[in-house]
């Protein structure tokens, strides 16, 4: 079982559209989570942590349930420009600073 | 500020040559995170580095290595080239021991293809 899942998509949603991006993973020792963004063929950049509590950035909010080890993501209002793979990324609660990645999830959104 | 760099941003070489990629972190950054991001695949650890040291590494075979110098920028080798290295290598960086929510910046990332 992978440490990160997330669903491949693609997800085709119109412009100004809602869409849900979901994320499990297995080591309940995870401590932080993080949402990145990568665009075709650039490097992932940090869209967001993901609080205990959630939290809301813009059009963007993220959800954490720790009991079902469980992350969310939620665009609102898509734009063009949202375009991107949304890789669901955990940090495990060892020595160093290890980061898993999901293997992300790719959004097209259409005019 | 200026971000994470990575030189080359291309390289192409044959199977068996071997392969050197630079990484610059941020500045305050002093680990150094390698990962292979191969097509269609998610982005593999391949090596950890701060103050110097190897801190940890990636399942991935001795042919891979690096260090890491004094002003905390970092070399990463792959020797014996095989066609499968082509990938897209990310170099990241981060303080260490920050805070839980500290989190790795992305350099562009070094696409090197083996043929």
């Amino acid at each position: 079982r992978k440490e990160v899942e997330q669903d491949p998509g693609p997800f085709n949603v119109p412009e100004g559209a809602t869409v849900a991006f979901n994320c499990t993973y297995s080591n309940s020792a995870s401590q932080s989570f993080f949402w990145y963004r990568q665009d075709c063929r650039k490097e992932p950049k940090l869209l967001m942590s993901v609080y205990s509590s959630g939290n809301e950035d813009g059009r963007f909010t993220a959800q954490l349930n720790r009991a079902s080890q469980y992350i969310s993501l939620l665009i609102r209002d898509s734009k063009l420009s949202d375009s991107a793979t949304y890789l669901c990324v955990v940090r495990l609660n060892t020595g160093f600073q290890k980061l898993v990645f999901g293997t992300g999830t790719r959004l097209l959104v259409s005019p | 500020e200026a971000g994470v760099t990575q030189s080359p941003t291309h390289l192409i070489k044959t199977r068996g040559q071997q392969a050197t990629l630079r990484c610059s972190p941020i500045s305050g950054h002093t680990s150094v995170y390698w990962y292979q991001q191969a097509l269609g695949l998610g982005l593999q650890f391949l090596l950890w580095y701060d103050e110097g040291e190897e801190r940890n590494r990636g399942n991935f075979p001795p042919r891979f290595s690096g260090r890491q110098f004094p002003n905390y920028s970092s070399e990463l080798n792959v020797n014996a080239l095989e066609l499968e290295d082509s990938a897209l290598y990310l170099c990241a960086s981060s303080t260490w021991g920050s805070g839980s929510q500290e989190t790795q910046y992305f350099g562009p990332g070094t696409r090197l293809l083996v043929l």
